[in-house]
């Protein structure tokens, strides 16, 4: 099992909806957490961290589920300019080195 | 906010070349990273550095060595650059504790 996976999709969705991608990791000693959006040919941007007990910036949401070790992010209201890769990241405690996962392709359409 | 700057957007390189990546952050940070990135493969760690001159192999150092001689600066170095290294090569810099800063990345061609 990978460490960290997440549904490649692409979520094709219109403007307005709400969209919920998770991510499921498999080292319970993960300590960090942190959702970044990448850009077609452009580097991953920190989106947001996603803290136990769940945390909001304007239209995202993150969320921290240790029992069954995923982490989600909530997307509501969706704007074309949401369209992008968003990579899920978990940080082992006591470690460093990033885990990231392969990506979720979103497509917002008009 | 936190500057990683690499020396290149786009680099076209011959086989057996040579070739030098070059990023610096500004943040004193101590962990630096290279990664590459490849359609469907995701980010893969080639190298790490916890501070200067230490290094540490990532998931797939094979055909690259690093660099780190001060604290600023990360150096990627393909010893004798083949086909299958044409990628995407981002760096990063990351605080204790804190989430990872990448540079804008270096699209890599070696033909």
């Amino acid at each position: 099992r990978k460490e960290v996976e997440q549904d490649p999709g692409p979520f094709n969705v219109p403007e307005g909806a709400t969209v919920a991608f998770n991510c499921t990791y498999s080292n319970s000693a993960s300590q960090s957490f942190f959702w970044y959006r990448q850009d077609c040919r452009k580097e991953p941007k920190l989106l947001m961290s996603v803290y136990s007990s769940g945390n909001e910036d304007g239209r995202f949401t993150a969320q921290l589920n240790r029992a069954s070790q995923y982490i989600s992010l909530l997307i509501r209201d969706s704007k074309l300019s949401d369209s992008a890769t968003y990579l899920c990241v978990v940080i082992k405690g006591g470690s460093y080195i990033p885990t990231f996962g392969r990506g979720t392709s979103l497509i917002v359409h008009p | 906010d936190v500057k990683v700057t690499q020396s290149s957007r786009y680099l076209v390189k011959r086989t057996g070349e040579k070739v030098f990546l070059e990023c610096v952050q500004d943040m004193d940070h101590e962990n630096m990273f290279w990664y590459r990135q490849d359609p469907g493969l995701g980010l893969r760690l080639i190298y790490f550095s916890y501070d200067v001159k230490m290094k540490e192999k990532g998931d797939i150092p094979e055909g690259y060595s690093v660099s780190r001689e001060k604290k600023e600066r990360f150096s990627l170095i393909l010893e004798s650059a083949s086909t299958n290294q044409t990628s995407m090569y981002l760096c990063a810099s990351m605080g204790p504790n804190q989430p990872q800063h990448f540079g804008d990345g270096t699209r890599l061609s070696i033909l």
